[in-house]
């Protein structure tokens, strides 16, 4: 089972502010959450990494609650170019599919952002 | 300044032959990856290298072989493909090793979109 769940797709507007909550419940303590970004024909790029609280940097914002059971990753004001795939990972997290192969992540949260 | 640059961006192929996926990191770090990516975006390691040296070697089949010459290049060789083989295929690095890499900041290439027909 994956640690992680995180909506299969998000809808918003450009300027709007978007949050994208990841729930891992089973996190462990000394894992860290990590947050990659992929657009359509590249490779995941890392967005940002935490471990709890708040971390900010020049793309992105990550809240993490006392209880670390979830993660929220903020983009303060979307625009048409971060329309992408966005992947929550905590730890080195892997599960197997139904063919037994490891899987690091997906399918993530599909981002659209609309004029 | 392409950080991880692979080579060829598509390639598509009949059953039976064997490619050569390139990969090269001009960052300083010490270890690549390989990883598959099917089309439900289901993101699996396949190698890791630190050093040269093969660290994870997941459940592939020996018709995959990677080989790194130095540190910066990790190159995917395989053999006999098959239908199945198609998917896209990325090459990554990062500074330190940390399993499967996505744990830490690792960098991609933009990916190889291997077809076989």
């Amino acid at each position: 089972l994956a640690k992680t769940t995180q909506p299969i797709s998000m809808d918003s507007y450009e300027g709007q502010e978007v949050n994208i909550t990841c729930s891992h419940n089973n996190i462990a303590t000394n894992d860290y959450i990590t947050w990659y970004q992929q657009f359509p024909s590249q490779g995941p790029r890392f967005i940002i990494q935490g471990y709890k609280t708040k971390v900010t940097n020049e793309v992105a914002s990550l809240f993490i609650p006392a209880d670390r059971k979830s993660s929220t990753l903020s983009l303060p004001r979307v625009s048409l170019s971060d329309t992408a795939v966005y992947y929550c990972l905590v730890g080195g997290e892997i599960f197997y599919d139904g063919r037994g192969d490891k899987v690091i992540f997906g399918p993530g949260t599909s981002l659209s952002a609309t004029p | 300044d392409t950080a991880v640059s692979q080579t060829p961006k598509y390639l598509v192929t009949q059953m039976g032959n064997d490619k050569s996926i390139k990969c090269e990191q001009n960052l300083g770090h010490d270890t690549m990856y390989w990883y598959k990516q099917d089309s439900k975006k289901f993101l699996k390691i396949m190698f890791s290298y630190n050093n040269k040296e093969l660290i994870i070697n997941e459940t592939v089949p020996n018709r995959f072989s990677p080989k790194s010459p130095d540190k910066a290049h990790l190159n995917l060789h395989i053999n006999s493909l098959e239908l199945g083989d198609s998917a896209v295929y990325f090459c990554a690095s990062s500074h330190v090793s940390l399993g499967t890499g996505l744990n830490t900041e690792a960098f991609f290439g933009q990916g190889t979109r291997l077809t076989v027909v």
